[in-house]
């Protein structure tokens, strides 16, 4: 069974700061990885899609991906109160995702 | 719009009575399925179907049942609901199998007394 890791937090940063959330996963032969953010009462959202070595950036955000030490990573620049959410790492599974239990970021004003 | 429509979006009801979640998606999906959230445990597969009349069991299936007679519609189906049942549902979908990004609705939040 595929497990994915993360620390529940929650993450508190200042607004304008960067947050880096992170994710190490057990499985050496996932292939792919994304992050969802989840409001609260809400439903997951794909925010970022990785699938090889390196960064890959998409405005604020920038996915990392390390396969040789199995951990994926999430950096937020310029925070916003509205990028408070919990943010949920994934792999793939067997015909599914397998999720980390998420990080709960908090943005102060 | 692309969306994946759950119904309902909350359910109180009482152990032993029949319900059925419906779920929808208007993307022409081959891949949808059905998850549950609880605090601490995160999101955890029920049912899968890759297509029409192809359906599956995921990581924690007992006490559900799905079908899948069209595409666009993948029902989750309580027989005999406990409370031990309680939790957000989340159906998802993708174009074409579960190791792709996956759509949520905007899931069920059901309470069994």
């Amino acid at each position: 069974q595929k497990e994915v890791e993360q620390n529940s937090g929650p993450l508190s940063v200042p607004e304008g700061a960067i947050a880096s959330l992170n994710c190490t996963y057990s499985d050496r032969v996932s292939q792919s990885f994304f992050w969802y953010r989840q409001y609260s009462g809400k439903s997951p959202e794909l925010i970022m899609s990785i699938y090889s070595n390196g960064d890959k950036e998409d405005g604020r955000f920038t996915a990392q991906l390390n396969k040789a030490s199995q951990y994926v990573s999430l950096l937020i620049r310029d925070s916003q109160p509205s990028d408070s959410a919990t943010y949920l790492c994934a792999t793939v599974g067997f015909q599914k995702l397998v999720f980390g239990t998420g990080t709960r970021l908090l943005v102060s004003p | 719009e692309a969306q994946v429509t759950q119904n309902p979006r909350y359910l109180i009801t009482v152990t032993g009575k029949k319900l059925t979640v419906t779920c929808s998606q208007n993307m022409n999906h081959e891949y949808m399925s059905w998850y549950r959230q609880d605090p601490g445990l995160g999101l955890r597969q029920i049912y899968y179907s890759m297509n029409v009349e192809v359906t599956d069991k995921g990581d924690v299936p007992e006490g559900y049942k799905v079908s899948r007679k069209e595409k666009r519609n993948f029902p989750l189906i309580l027989e005999s609901p406990s409370p031990n049942q309680t939790s957000l549902y989340f159906c998802a979908s993708s174009p074409q199998s579960g190791n792709q990004p996956q759509h949520f609705g905007d899931g069920t939040r059901l309470s069994i007394l």
